[in-house]
């Protein structure tokens, strides 16, 4: 079992839809909870980072962090063409590396 | 401007050349990182290094050898080349769990 899962999609949506892009973790050492965006033929640049359970909100993007679940949830409001990409997941533990998920391929049409 | 290069960003070459994909970042950043890419699948750790003569192989097996001999540098080394390894290679660099990546460089073994 991978230790972060997530369906690559693809997502296709209208312009101005919510989206809701899911993982799922195995290990419940993990506390630290990321989401990078990555353009095409560019690295991937991190949107948001998360701590534990709970919500943390910055402007249109909302991560949500569910331990007992062990699932992730990224929220994009009013999305936007700009907001095409693929959007990974990634965990840790307190001490040990980063785990990355394969990504989710968004295409927001207008 | 701070920010983590990486050259070149695309290379085909025969079976069995020596290759060295360059990589280096202004942030003054003692952790950095290699990592494959293949499409629709995570990233995976294939070398880093925590500082100056510092380095480790990450989860992936890898054929690869990396130094770091500048905190600003860390190149990766291929001494013969072969189709499988034909891949996307991103590096990163932190200071603390916020990684920033580099463009990639688009690697085609012939």
């Amino acid at each position: 079992q991978k230790e972060v899962e997530q369906d690559p999609g693809p997502l296709s949506v209208p312009e101005g839809a919510i989206v809701s892009l899911n993982c799922t973790y195995s290990n419940s050492a993990f506390q630290y909870f990321m989401w990078y965006r990555q353009y095409s033929r560019k690295g991937p640049e991190l949107l948001m980072y998360t701590y534990s359970s709970g919500n943390k909100e910055d402007g249109r993007f909302t991560a949500q962090v569910d331990k007992s679940s062990k699932y992730i949830s990224l929220f994009i409001r009013d999305s936007q063409p700009s907001d095409s990409a693929t959007y990974l997941c990634a965990s840790k533990t307190s001490y040990d590396k980063v785990i990355f998920g394969p990504g989710t391929s968004l295409s927001v049409i207008p | 401007e701070a920010d983590i290069y990486q050259t070149p960003r695309y290379l085909v070459i025969g079976t069995g050349k020596k290759i060295t994909l360059e990589c280096s970042q202004t942030m003054g950043h003692d952790k950095m990182y290699w990592y494959q890419q293949d499409p629709g699948m995570e990233l995976h750790l294939i070398h880093y290094s925590y500082g100056v003569n510092s380095t480790e192989k990450g989860d992936l097996s890898s054929e690869s050898t990396v130094s770091r001999i500048r905190t600003e540098h860390f190149p990766l080394t291929l001494e013969s080349a072969r189709p499988s390894h034909t891949s996307q290679y991103l590096c990163a660099s932190a200071a603390g769990d916020e990684q920033f990546f580099g463009p990639g460089t688009r690697l085609t073994v012939l």
